[in-house]
């Protein structure tokens, strides 16, 4: 089955800087990469996806890019803000005909220093 | 409430105790999942039910029994659970199934913490 490995499990920037997570995963037959965001005492939420068949996608400050040629995708946070302190979850699923559930990495702690 | 919904919030119970957690999705999904969240595995799939039949049983023990009896509501019964089953418990929710457009993104529910005496 897929696996999906995220690093770093923790991570501290300052204020205004760029905050890179960095996800492979193990089958290449994985089609959907989304991201969650889960705030200390909250659910997790979705806050961008990504598709096999686009290489990138940008949402205000954050991006992610996706290189299926070495099976790994990366969430890009630019111009940090305190409120981007939270737990990030990257996933991975394969779309075909059904229901198949996501497999998730284990998390990165993101603290950003006002 | 929209969305997914669950209660209780929060539920103590001794080894001995049977409970049950419940959650409600208000989306129209066909989808419905079980997760269990802790410190050591953030968030480790238990249980997938696709238009009311479970399909995927994460090899979770056989003190958690899930069931669903409609593809809108989802419960979690707990029977001699022990002090390592402590836990944040979310529920979530996808298309599933029918919706083929889809790319199953999941929408949580604010889970259930709970905390074996």
């Amino acid at each position: 089955g897929e696996n999906v490995e995220q690093h770093p499990s923790t991570l501290s920037v300052q204020e205004g800087d760029s905050a890179v997570i960095k996800c492979t995963y193990s089958d290449s037959a994985s089609n959907y990469f989304p991201w969650y965001k889960q705030e200390l005492g909250k659910r997790p939420q979705l806050i961008i996806d990504i598709r096999s068949n686009v290489g990138e996608k940008k949402d205000q400050r954050i991006a992610v890019t996706l290189n299926k040629t070495a099976k790994h995708f990366s969430l890009h946070i630019t111009e940090t803000q305190p409120e981007d302190s939270a737990v990030y979850f990257c996933a991975a699923s394969i779309r075909l005909s059904g229901n198949t559930p996501l497999v998730f990495g284990k998390g990165t702690r993101l603290s950003v220093i006002a | 409430e929209t969305g997914v919904t669950q209660t209780p919030r929060h539920l103590v119970m001794g080894m001995t105790n049977k409970k049950s957690l419940k959650c409600e999705q208000h989306l129209g999904h066909n989808a419905m999942y079980w997760y269990k969240q802790s410190a050591k595995k953030p968030l480790e799939l238990m249980f997938v039910y696709s238009l009311e039949e479970r399909v995927e049983n994460n090899s979770v023990p056989s003190r958690f029994s899930p069931e669903c009896p409609n593809s809108s509501h989802l419960f979690l019964h707990l029977h001699t659970l022990q002090p390592e089953d402590s836990a944040l418990y979310l529920c979530a929710s996808s298309q599933g199934w029918l919706a083929l457009s889809s790319y199953n993104e999941q929408f949580f529910g604010p889970g259930t913490r709970l905390t074996v005496l």
